[in-house]
């Protein structure tokens, strides 16, 4: 099947710094990408979806501003926590699309302290 | 809108045991997708199955097998012989014309 990568897949961050996290569809290009975010035991959650070339759609009560996301090669798409704080503490998974399948990242840890 | 439930929260069988993961839905789209996925405590999410809501046939594939009734809205999945390693978190979603949509998850734990 399809692989996605994440980077990193771990990170620590202190409070009030920016974290960029990389999501890379290896063997095939993805026009479209998706950022979810997932709470200790609750579902994922759909941030943005990224689209190559063009501005990410955010859902509803997801700050563009705080979570930027660039999509700027097929191949690759990146999601930026400007100024975090520990409630950014989160795993954040990444997929690519594929005609109509989504493949999944391994996901990021983030802790902010 | 879609929505999918998983009404179970947790679940918690002893090995052997054969178990059953309900997921009801909900969409106006006629065309969609329906999927399960397994979060092993890694987290990364693995893809279990995919069904269109035309194919309303069900599937075994080893000890996993899927029960998809259009007429209930349902798609539930069933482990026979459970096995420790099938402890995890289990998803159900649902894809409609537009985004992907998870339910709530199902955390099993298979018990030696």
């Amino acid at each position: 099947g399809a692989v996605v990568s994440q980077h990193p897949s771990r990170v620590i961050c202190k409070s009030g710094t920016s974290v960029k996290i990389e999501c890379r569809s290896l063997d095939f290009q993805a026009t479209t990408m998706f950022w979810y975010r997932q709470f200790p035991k609750q579902s994922l959650m759909l941030m943005a979806t990224s689209n190559e070339g063009s501005k990410a759609t955010y859902e509803q009560g997801v700050e563009k501003d705080k979570f930027l996301i660039n999509h700027a090669s097929l191949t690759l798409s990146t999601l930026t926590v400007t100024s975090a704080h520990p409630e950014d503490s989160s795993f954040y998974i990444c997929s690519a699309r594929r005609t109509y399948e989504q493949y999944f990242g391994p996901g990021t840890r983030l802790t902010v302290t | 809108a879609q929505k999918v439930t998983q009404a179970q929260t947790e679940i918690s069988v002893v090995e052997k045991e054969d178990v059953t993961l309900d997921c009801v839905y909900e969409t106006r789209d006629t065309t969609y997708y329906l999927f399960w996925y397994k979060q092993p405590p890694s987290g990364e999410l693995v893809f279990l199955i995919r069904r269109n809501s035309f194919d309303e046939q069900n599937e075994i594939s080893g000890r996993y097998s899927w029960n998809f009734q259009k007429s209930t809205s349902s798609f539930n999945f069933t482990i026979t012989a459970s096995q420790v390693v099938d402890s995890a978190v289990y998803f159900c979603a649902l894809q409609g014309a537009q985004k992907l949509v998870f339910g709530q998850g199902t955390r099993l734990t298979i018990n030696p």
